[in-house]
């Protein structure tokens, strides 16, 4: 079974500061993906980047980027210039095939970042 | 493009009832997963539906079950509501099952008195 671990229950961060979050996971699948989520208040759980196993290139959207570890196991988000609206839980989440070929996903128990202006 | 709705957003239920949540995907996805978000266990996967069929199940008891339609609306429903039963289910639709990409809807919180 595979676990995603989240170390940071609760991280802040000046505005327009730079802030990493950290998931380490643990498999033994080769080909998975990994993902981070944002929950704002509002509770919709919005992907905010998303990186495949197999490429060797750390994603990157906007603001947010990633650093992906393959053999450490480690996949940090990084939200460079904070925002207010950045405000909110993130989850790391890890995704493989599973029987039926669906992916069904594993989330870490979250971190809360909290923006002060 | 509408996204994903789920009704109702609040719910509060006595213990021993049973009750029923909705959720509509986005118009033309065809996979629809629920799971369940508590403080104590985090999000955990309950079940996952593909063309009207129960494609995947967690680890939850008999007591928790869904449908699909042909719509691709999915109901999820929990009988002999029990108090630990409180949380937030949330739903997620994709386009299909191999599509990793799912987006989530603002849930339904349950509160078991």
């Amino acid at each position: 079974a595979q676990t995603v671990t989240q170390s940071q229950p609760e991280m802040s961060v000046q505005e327009a500061e730079t802030v990493t979050l950290s998931c380490t996971y643990d498999t033994s699948e080769s080909n998975y993906y990994l993902f981070w989520y944002k929950q704002p208040p509002s509770r919709q759980m919005i992907l905010v980047i998303r990186q495949e196993a197999y490429k060797q290139q750390n994603a990157t959207e906007n603001r947010f980027s990633v650093n992906f570890q393959k053999a450490a196991k480690s996949f940090s988000l990084k939200i460079s210039d904070s925002q207010l609206g950045d405000t909110a839980m993130y989850f790391c989440a890890f995704m493989k095939h599973v029987t039926g070929g669906s992916y069904i996903p594993t989330f870490g128990r979250g971190t809360s970042l909290i923006v002060h202006p | 493009k509408a996204g994903v709705t789920q009704t109702p957003r609040y719910l509060i239920k006595t213990r021993g009832q049973q009750v029923t949540l909705s959720c509509s995907p986005i118009s033309g996805h065809r996979s629809v997963s629920w799971y369940q978000q508590t403080p104590g266990q985090g999000l955990q996967f309950l079940f996952e539906y593909f063309s009207e069929t129960q494609r995947n199940k967690g680890n939850f008891p008999g007591r928790f079950s869904g449908r699909q339609f042909s719509n691709s609306r999915s109901e999820m429903n929990v009988s002999t509501l029990e108090l630990g039963d409180s949380a937030l289910y949330l739903c997620a639709s994709r386009w299909g099952q191999t599509n990793t990409e799912a987006f989530f809807g603002q849930g339904t919180r349950l509160t078991v008195v």
